[in-house]
């Protein structure tokens, strides 16, 4: 059974270029969340996705967004980039969120100059 | 409002030792508590799931607890190796669709 699949796995972006993120979840898998992950912050809820809907959205600015297909698969997009978003950004996937068990990927390295 | 802290923050120990981290949370009122290490620069791999009802699980070398009374939740790694050597995350689903984490253990086990 494949795992959790983000890609790309690295990215180097201007300031105020947007950039989108894709997550492939566990086939069957119906909820998909994001997190951002910093040295100082450490992980960030972002949103949450579960039959292309959005249940929960952290307290992130309007930047941030994301969005799920028919199929699971999700993406996130952050326009108008900052220095402060280079991060590395973890998709999550389980059954149907909440108690289940969720199973991350290996993570998208965003770093912006 | 739920705060969950994990000690020791770091620890360095020589190959061979047994391990004990601790998991204490704030709020007993959880679904399950899950296990996570995480690389360098890597995602989070999964290692235990507990469910509310259970009282521990058991990997291998990793043996995890949960006590809700107590507001505690411990990872036991037995005969520790180089390759043990990571970030510890302890974590549990919120009523909101999103997972709450621990501050984290930095480990490094010594050759």
């Amino acid at each position: 059974k494949a795992g959790v699949t983000q890609t790309p796995r690295y990215l180097i972006k201007t300031r105020g270029q947007q950039v989108t993120l894709s997550c492939s979840p566990i086939s069957g898998h119906r909820s998909v969340s994001w997190y951002q992950q910093t040295p100082g912050q450490g992980l960030q809820f972002l949103f949450e996705y579960f039959s292309e809907t959005q249940r929960n959205k952290g307290n992130f600015p309007g930047r941030f967004s994301g969005r799920q297909f028919s199929n699971s698969r999700s993406e996130m997009n952050v326009s108008t980039l900052e220095l402060g978003d280079s991060a590395l950004y973890l998709c999550a996937s389980s059954e149907t969120g909440g108690a289940t068990e969720a199973f991350f990927g290996q993570g998208t390295r965003l770093t912006v100059v | 409002k739920q705060e969950v802290t994990q000690i020791p923050a770091a620890l360095s120990v020589p190959e061979g030792e047994n391990l004990v981290l601790n998991c204490s949370f704030t709020d007993s009122a959880i679904y399950n508590l899950q296990w996570f290490r995480q690389d360098p620069g890597k995602g989070l791999t999964s290692l235990l799931l507990i469910q509310s009802s259970q009282r521990e699980q058991t990997s291998g070398r990793l043996n995890a607890s949960l006590d809700k009374s107590s507001g505690r939740s411990t990872l036991y790694i037995a005969a520790s190796q180089p390759g043990d050597s990571a970030t510890y995350l302890c974590a549990f689903p919120s009523g909101t669709y999103k997972y709450i984490f621990g501050t984290g253990t930095r480990l490094k086990v010594l050759a």
